[in-house]
């Protein structure tokens, strides 16, 4: 069965620090991958997806850069993290269109 | 501008009742509904879907009602129960090749025992 990981679980970073963060997807191949966000008394807000290894898109324009040097690896990353970028940041993966997202257990990253 | 919104933050229901939590879409192009259950410090967890081909998908306790002419969407949860209480998210895709789903805010449903 297909699993996702995604970590740390929970993240202290100072102002102006970089930043990354790593998921990974078992049991699958070639999946859609995604970087959601969600601020505090907010809803999910999609940061970053990939059809495909090297191919990301941006919705957002922010401080946040994504990756995928691998097929099932996504990595999202910042060179100088702001406190505007504290929040519950979530992966997730779905085979297809039209399938449902699945999604990691988060990290919350808090930027004091 | 949102696309999906859950206009109501919250929702009491007791045991045994029914909790219907309300969504509505400002985008005619959406053609596929989810509903996700999200417990705090975790991820949200897909609990049912429906296509705009579609106005009704049940699943044990639940079902999604869609109304495609009013733009709106509920979920019925028969009967609630205390396990139920948590945010509740609705989320719409156009179907487009990237599959990306776009959320509303979510509603806390409380069941209270």
């Amino acid at each position: 069965s297909q699993t996702i990981h995604q970590w740390p679980a929970t993240l202290v970073q100072p102002v102006g620090s970089p930043l990354s963060l790593e998921c990974t997807v078992e049991g699958t191949s070639n999946p859609n991958l995604y970087w959601y966000r969600q601020a505090a008394g907010r809803g999910l807000q999609l940061l970053f997806y990939s059809v495909g290894i090297g191919q990301i898109s941006s919705e957002v324009p922010q401080n946040l850069s994504a990756s995928r040097p691998q097929d099932r690896q996504f990595i999202l990353s910042s060179k100088k993290l702001l406190l505007s970028d504290s929040g519950f940041y979530l992966c997730a993966w779905t085979p297809q269109s039209r399938s449902p997202l699945h999604f990691g257990n988060g990290t919350r990253l808090t930027v004091t | 501008d949102q696309q999906v919104k859950q206009n109501s933050p919250s929702l009491s229901v007791q045991e045994g009742r029914i909790s219907i939590l309300n969504c509505d879409y400002t985008n005619s192009m959406f053609d596929y509904f989810l509903w996700y259950k999200k417990y705090p410090a975790e991820g949200p967890t897909f609990l049912i879907s429906i296509s705009s081909i579609k106005d009704k998908n049940e699943d044990g306790r639940f079902t999604v009602f869609l109304n495609k002419s009013a733009k709106h969407l509920s979920l019925h949860i028969v009967p609630s129960q205390p396990g139920d209480s948590a945010v509740y998210f609705c989320a719409a895709s156009d179907g487009g090749s990237q599959g990306n789903l776009i959320f509303g805010k979510g509603t806390k449903l409380s069941v209270k025992p």
